[in-house]
């Protein structure tokens, strides 16, 4: 059984590009949420994701979008991208309680 | 605003010691506490505590959870150079997010 799987692993962009990162959540798993994690941080919530409806944002700008497809997987995209965004990015997928967590995408951003 | 304050930030033990790590909060509406083991990307699920006094085991750790004074710790015992790594705690604030502490960064030596 396939844990949360996600890509790419590392991406390198610059300034005022635009990122698509992907998630696969685990078999069975129907919510999506993604976190960012800065260095020395622990994890922030970004928004989560069930039945391809935004359920619940954190404290984010409208720069951080995302996506539900009918098979559960998830897009997060992030528009405009500052030095500030550069992070590593974990997707955790759930069934109820205990979320489970992707090895994530390390975003640098030059 | 919630919050989830971790304690120590960092500890550095010999194999074989015995370490504790605090996690203290202030959320709106509580719903469960959780620990996660952070080695290099993917945090592991570790426990899930929702009642008071209850203490949660596996192996050599265990966790414990007092909601009268809001705060959990986990124990750690005869620890491993395995060990080292970030423990994160987070809360379930009800929201379907997870609020998560800096983490406590152990390191085990030989």
């Amino acid at each position: 059984d396939a844990g949360v799987t996600q890509s790419p692993t590392h991406l390198i962009k610059t300034r005022g590009q635009q990122v698509t990162l992907r998630c696969s959540p685990k078999s069975g798993h129907d919510t999506v949420s993604w976190y960012q994690q800065a260095l020395g941080q622990g994890p922030q919530f970004i928004f989560q994701y069930y039945e391809e409806e935004e359920r619940q944002r954190g404290n984010f700008p409208d720069r951080f979008s995302g996506h539900q497809f009918p098979n559960y997987s998830s897009e997060l995209n992030v528009n405009a991208l500052w030095l500030g965004d550069s992070a590593l990015y974990l997707c955790a997928s759930s069934l109820g309680g205990i979320q489970y967590f992707g090895a994530g995408t390390r975003l640098s951003v030059l | 605003e919630d919050k989830v304050v971790q304690s120590p930030l960092s500890l550095v033990v010999h194999e074989g010691d015995t370490v504790t790590l605090n996690c203290s909060y202030e959320v709106t509406n509580f719903r469960s506490l959780l620990w996660y083991k952070q080695e290099k990307k993917a945090p592991t699920f570790l426990f899930m505590l929702t009642s008071s006094g209850i203490e949660k085991k596996s192996g050599r750790l265990s966790s414990i959870l007092d909601k009268k004074e809001l705060f959990s710790i986990l124990n750690i015992t005869a620890t491993q150079t395995g060990d080292s790594a970030i423990y994160l705690c987070a809360v379930d604030s009800g929201t379907y997010k997870y609020i998560f502490g800096t983490g406590t960064r152990l390191k085990v030596l030989a």
